[in-house]
């Protein structure tokens, strides 16, 4: 079975630009989180999605966007880029999106902002 | 608040030898998960191992072994018998009703041959 999937692997971008950055899920899985990892912040949670609902949502700005579509593949926007949303951005995909299930991860997309 | 502490920034451990990465925790459930992830250069997230809080018995996979203790609300990891490709960042996590994986700051461990 194919694991998660994020593309693009590496993305460089200038500030007050935008980004789009893509999840597919691993086959069967309804539930897709994102998170940012920096060396100061660690892992910090962005949203999760469910079913094509946006279930939960971590402490961001709103330039910080997602969806879910309906095979469960999931997009991250990012809207007027700044220079601290450079970091290592995983998307996670578990099968109901309960707590006891864990979560998979994929091997991250790295968006350096110049 | 859920938060997750891991107070020991690097470890290093010889190869064959065993090593204890902590972890402490605070939720005010009673029923929960916890797990352990690795990290290693490659930058992909690897499930190690899952602990369910109502299970008196500690979870074991293979070399990896935890230390829950409830009332302390910690969850220690062992690795036995290390191994050079033990070498990674461990993360310990858990997560909320609503899904949402709160993670510690994570323990670097080194594994010297």
């Amino acid at each position: 079975k194919a694991g998660v999937t994020q593309t693009p692997r590496y993305l460089i971008k200038t500030r007050g630009q935008q980004v789009t950055l893509s999840c597919s899920p691993i086959s069967g899985h309804r539930s897709v989180s994102w998170y940012q990892q920096t060396p100061g912040q660690g892992l910090q949670f962005l949203f999760e999605y469910f079913s094509e609902t946006q279930r939960n949502k971590g402490n961001f700005p709103g330039r910080f966007s997602g969806r879910q579509f309906s095979n469960s593949r999931s997009e991250m926007n990012v809207s007027t880029l700044e220079l601290g949303d450079s970091a290592l951005y995983l998307c996670a995909s578990s099968l109901g999106g309960q707590a006891n299930q864990p979560q998979h991860f994929g091997d991250g997309t790295r968006l350096s902002i110049l | 608040a859920q938060t997750v502490t891991q107070s020991q920034p690097e470890m290093s451990v010889q190869e064959a030898e065993t090593v204890t990465l902590s972890c402490t925790y605070d939720t005010s459930e009673s029923d929960y998960y916890l797990f352990w992830y690795k990290q290693p250069p490659s930058r992909q997230m690897i499930l190690v191992i899952r602990q369910e809080a109502y299970k008196q018995q500690n979870a074991t996979e293979n070399r990896f072994s935890v230390n829950f203790q409830k009332a302390a609300k910690s969850f220690s990891l062992k690795i036995s018998d290390s191994q050079l490709g033990d070498a990674a960042m461990y993360f310990c996590a858990y997560p909320n009703t609503g899904n949402q994986f709160y993670f510690g700051t994570g323990t670097s461990l080194t594994v010297i041959p």
